[in-house]
C-alpha cells in the first residue's frame, strides 16, 4: 500500500493564480481531511469528507474548495491564491468503523509559497 | 470555543530522562485524544491515543494520562532517547471528526 500520497511536493504560485493540490489514499478510508500547518499554530483543519459526495468545512475553509467524487481522491482547490495561504498542506485519512477508527494517516505534505 | 492548549512550546531533556507534555481542552464533547509525532519534512504520525473512559494508556515508553474532570491530558515519554527528538502534537475530536490540534511541542533529547 502506498498509503496517503500528495502531489506536488513543492509549489510556488503568484497572487491570484489558482491550483489544485492532489491527495489520494489506497486504504479504502471513508474519512479524508485537509490541514494547513503554520509555525507555532499546529495543524488547522480546512475541509473534511466522510465519504464520496459528502464534504464539510473545518476551522479555516475560506479561499479553499474541495470535492469528493471517489473514495480514493480528495483534491483541494485554491481559487485565487493569496500570500496568507503560504503554508505546508497535509492530507489525512482514516477509517470510521472498527478498532482503528479515527486513527489518521497523514501524507508527506505539499509546501506552497504564494508570492 | 473549541480549543486545545499545549505546553510547553519546547522541551530539552537529557537522554534517559522523562519528557512530559501537557494539554488542556474546553469542549466536553471531545471523545478521542491522540498524540502525533512529527519529524522535520515529514507528515505527522499517530503515536498513541486515548478515549475518556480510561485514565491512563501505556504503549512501550509512551504513556497518556487523562484527567476528565480537569479536562487535561498529558504525554509521558520514559527513558527519552535522541531518536525521540521531534515535534509532538496533542489533539482532540468529537466522534473522530473535525480534529483540533495543539500548537505543538518541540522536544530535544540531549545525548
Amino acid at each position: 500500500n502506498a498509503g496517503v500520497t500528495q502531489t506536488p511536493k513543492f509549489q510556488v504560485l503568484k497572487t491570484g493564480q489558482s491550483m489544485t493540490l492532489q491527495c489520494a489514499q489506497d486504504m479504502n478510508h471513508e474519512y479524508m481531511s485537509w490541514y494547513r500547518q503554520d509555525p507555532g499554530m499546529g495543524l488547522r483543519l480546512i475541509h473534511y469528507s466522510v465519504g464520496a459526495g459528502i464534504t464539510d468545512q473545518g476551522e479555516v475553509p475560506n479561499g479553499y474548495n474541495v470535492s469528493r467524487s471517489t473514495t480514493e481522491d480528495f483534491p483541494l482547490r485554491l481559487l485565487s491564491a493569496a500570500p496568507s495561504q503560504t503554508s505546508v498542506y497535509f492530507c489525512a485519512s482514516s477509517l470510521t468503523w472498527g478498532p482503528h477508527t479515527y486513527e489518521q494517516y497523514f501524507g508527506p505534505g505539499t509546501r506552497l509559497t504564494v508570492t | 470555543q473549541q480549543q486545545v492548549k499545549q505546553s510547553p512550546q519546547s522541551l530539552i531533556v537529557q537522554k534517559g530522562g522523562i519528557s512530559i507534555i501537557n494539554c488542556a481542552y474546553e469542549n466536553t464533547a471531545f471523545d478521542y485524544f491522540p498524540w502525533y509525532q512529527q519529524f522535520p519534512g515529514k507528515g505527522p504520525a499517530l503515536l498513541i491515543a486515548i478515549r475518556p473512559d480510561v485514565s491512563e494508556k501505556k504503549e512501550g515508553r509512551f504513556t497518556i494520562s487523562f484527567n476528565k474532570s480537569a479536562k487535561q491530558f498529558s504525554l509521558h515519554i520514559m527513558d527519552s532517547q535522541p531518536g525521540d527528538s521531534a515535534t509532538y502534537f496533542c489533539a482532540a475530536s468529537a466522534g473522530g471528526f473535525k480534529t483540533i490540534f495543539g500548537a505543538g511541542t518541540r522536544l530535544f533529547v540531549k545525548a
